[in-house]
């Protein structure tokens, strides 16, 4: 079956500091990927997705790249905010079926 | 734009009461989906609906049912609520089919059950 693993939080980073948040999945076929952000006391919304292999999504400053040969789709920002404090969240989606995959979350704290 | 709408956003529950979680999207979307989410665990599907008339088990539903009302509404429902299921609850939706298709969340109904 699909499944998403992510690296445990929290991660806990300065302002302007570089993140890197670690995703890997296993999936049958060719699946699109995406990062989805909670902020406290809200839902998930979309970060960032990708369908193929070596796209690159990008959004509000941070970028992932689907990378097929490490089943991998790292999240990075040049330089984190206060303001991006959140829980994140990786996910799948495979041609074979309409119900995503979603990684346990990394809970990011940046301090000022 | 409302997108997921789901009501009530907090609730105290009695062990034994029984409750209705409501869901509407306003995006046509056939895919209707309820999560709970828990300290630890990350997002787990309780239930989801490929379309108007169509209801599934996803990896917890014990506890609970859904009902399809209609293309916009998917609503959940404790029978018999238990400590356990303490939880913030997730209503979500998408359109069918597409492998891009991105999923649009509700903002969550936290549930406490005493």
């Amino acid at each position: 079956g699909n499944s998403v693993t992510q690296m445990e939080g929290p991660v806990t980073l300065s302002e302007e500091a570089f993140l890197t948040i670690n995703c890997t999945y296993t999936a049958t076929g060719y699946p699109s990927l995406f990062w989805y952000v909670q902020y406290p006391g809200e839902g998930l919304q979309l970060l960032l997705k990708a369908t193929k292999a070596d796209d690159k999504g990008s959004n509000k400053g941070f970028e992932a790249t689907y990378r097929k040969e490490t089943t991998s789709f790292h999240l990075e920002k040049g330089s984190v905010q206060v303001s991006d404090s959140a829980v994140y969240f990786c996910a799948l989606l495979s041609g074979g079926s309409y119900i995503p995959t979603f990684g346990r979350g990394t809970s990011l704290i940046v301090h000022p | 734009n409302a997108g997921v709408t789901q009501t009530p956003k907090f609730q105290v529950l009695k062990t034994g009461q029984s409750m209705t979680l409501q869901c509407a999207q306003d995006m046509n979307h056939n895919s209707m989906y309820w999560y709970r989410q828990d300290p630890g665990m990350g997002l787990r599907l309780i239930y989801y609906s490929a379309s108007e008339g169509t209801t599934d088990k996803g990896e917890v539903p014990n506890g609970y049912n859904v009902s399809r009302l209609n293309k916009r509404e998917f609503s959940l429902r404790l029978e018999s609520a238990a400590p356990s299921q303490t939880s913030v609850y997730f209503c979500a939706s998408s359109e069918t089919g597409l492998r891009e298709n991105t999923i649009y969340f509700g903002e969550g109904s936290w549930l406490t059950v005493v």
